[in-house]
């Protein structure tokens, strides 16, 4: 199975800065077909996960353009241009190149310092 | 406007079983594969099992399978999720998801409590 890390566990971060997620996998995650199957999620505290990025780079109708995703083979980053306060919770990676099953990485606690 | 919306999440004896639904509206359900993805309290998601567009495939993570069966009418707009011989550690909160690899609209989820 692939294994998805990232870090750090948890991001305090200031009103206004940069925030950065890394999420490495244990393997490649170009698929045979040419696309790499990454995503990036965001759940806020007591809603349900949503997407912000598709396939590494992609960003969901209605996702600020603060947030951005960055990558390729097995070492992907989200970043938060300027990290306001609707920000806060907890983003996961997720890989749906080599499955099943499909992976999520443990999460980043994003939080306001 | 896309929505799922879970049921079916209750308290439940270890050994029982439970049925889940989703319902789908907003989109072509027929047309997209449908994935159960779970979050145990304070711990992170992680996936169940999903289900092709016309049913003809299923997949399950190792740790459901045997005990879990993912289903769905698309005449209904729905999709299920039937767990038997439940454990204390399949307490979560379990969420539908448009898609497989995608999964790019999630409901609110259901909460499973399996204790005694």
């Amino acid at each position: 199975d692939v294994v998805l890390t990232q870090s750090p566990l948890s991001l305090p971060v200031t009103l206004g800065q940069p925030a950065s997620i890394s999420c490495r996998s244990s393997q490649s995650l170009v698929h045979s077909d040419g696309n790499t199957y990454l995503n990036w999620f965001q759940q806020r505290p007591g809603q349900s996960p949503r997407r912000l990025i598709y396939k590494v780079s992609n960003r969901d109708s209605g996702v600020p353009d603060r947030f951005s995703g960055s990558g390729s083979g097995s070492d992907f980053t989200l970043k938060i241009s300027r990290v306001e306060a609707e920000d806060v919770g907890v983003y996961y990676c997720m890989q749906g190149t080599h499955w099943p099953p499909l992976t999520f990485g443990g999460g980043t606690k994003v939080e306001i310092k | 406007e896309v929505q799922l919306v879970e049921s079916g999440g209750v308290l439940v004896q270890p050994g029982g079983s439970l049925r889940l639904s989703c319902a789908a509206s907003g989109f072509t359900f027929s047309g997209y594969w449908m994935t159960w993805v779970r979050q145990a309290p304070g711990k992170g998601l992680e996936w169940v099992a999903n289900i092709r567009y016309d049913a003809s495939g299923t997949y399950y993570a190792d740790f459901v399978k045997g005990r879990f069966t993912i289903s769905r009418d698309n005449a209904k707009n729905s999709l299920f999720l039937q767990m038997n011989s439940l454990r204390a550690e399949d307490t979560a909160v379990y969420y539908c998801a448009r898609g497989n690899q995608a999964a790019d609209y999630w409901g609110q989820g259901t909460l499973v409590t399996v204790s005694s």
